[in-house]
């Protein structure tokens, strides 16, 4: 069974604060993902990639960052956090895109006060 | 563009009876989609309740179907009768070969079982 984990599980900063989302996968998946989840927005892909050092924009990623720095770890950075970044996010991965089964993180509850 | 669009916000349903959720996509891309429906449980990630790859086809799982239609652009969930335990959110999503293999989901569904 494929394991996604993300940390912290809940995080509160201020407007301006700088944090960083974590997500490790353990089942060599290629792709990995991040996305927020708001009320009456569905999941929306902030960003992805295919790899190590792979970086591929989503479809709302202004006042975000990525890195992937190996196979298993892909980090979400938000540098200057606002309140409009206030969402629950979740990871993913993936062996390849489209037809594959999508592995999700439990979620990160992020509160930008 | 790509977009799944679902029953919205919250469907109620008792206990045994019937459920059906619906699920319409649209795809400019030459290439069918692949359709998906996803489950999130209170306080867990999203999770894969079935998939269909080819287009006529039906994928079942846990009592629930859904059937590809492509005349109709449909993926829609059905359940004969539902328990509590299926209380949770559901989401359709698309895939979409020809569109650099992105995935996009519908808005999700809140489907509340009373006992």
């Amino acid at each position: 069974e494929a394991a996604v984990t993300q940390s912290p599980r809940n995080k509160v900063t201020v407007t301006g604060g700088n944090v960083t989302l974590s997500c490790r996968q353990t089942n060599s998946h290629n792709y990995m993902y991040w996305y927020r989840q708001d009320t009456g927005h569905g999941l929306r892909l902030i960003h992805y990639s295919y790899g190590a050092g792979n970086l591929q924009i989503g479809d709302v990623p202004d006042g975000y960052k990525a890195t992937r720095t190996t196979q298993e770890d892909f980090f979400l950075l938000l540098e200057l956090a606002s309140p409009s970044q206030t969402s629950l996010y979740f990871c993913a991965s993936s062996d390849r895109a489209s037809a594959e089964t999508l592995y999700f993180g439990s979620g990160t509850r992020l509160t930008v006060l | 563009g790509d977009s799944v669009t679902q029953t919205e916000g919250q469907v109620t349903v008792s206990e045994s009876k019937s459920l059906i959720i619906n699920c319409t996509y649209s795809t400019t891309s030459i290439a069918y989609p692949n359709l998906f429906w996803y489950v999130r449980y209170p306080g867990e990630g999203l999770q894969l309740l079935l998939k269909v790859i080819t287009a006529g086809q039906k994928g079942s799982s846990r009592g629930f179907e859904a059937t590809y239609n492509k005349e109709t652009t449909s993926f829609h969930l059905q359940k004969a009768s539902v328990q509590e335990s299926d209380s949770a959110v559901y989401y359709c999503a698309l895939g979409d070969r020809g569109n650099n293999n992105r995935i996009f989901f519908g808005d999700g569904t809140q489907l509340v079982v009373k006992p």
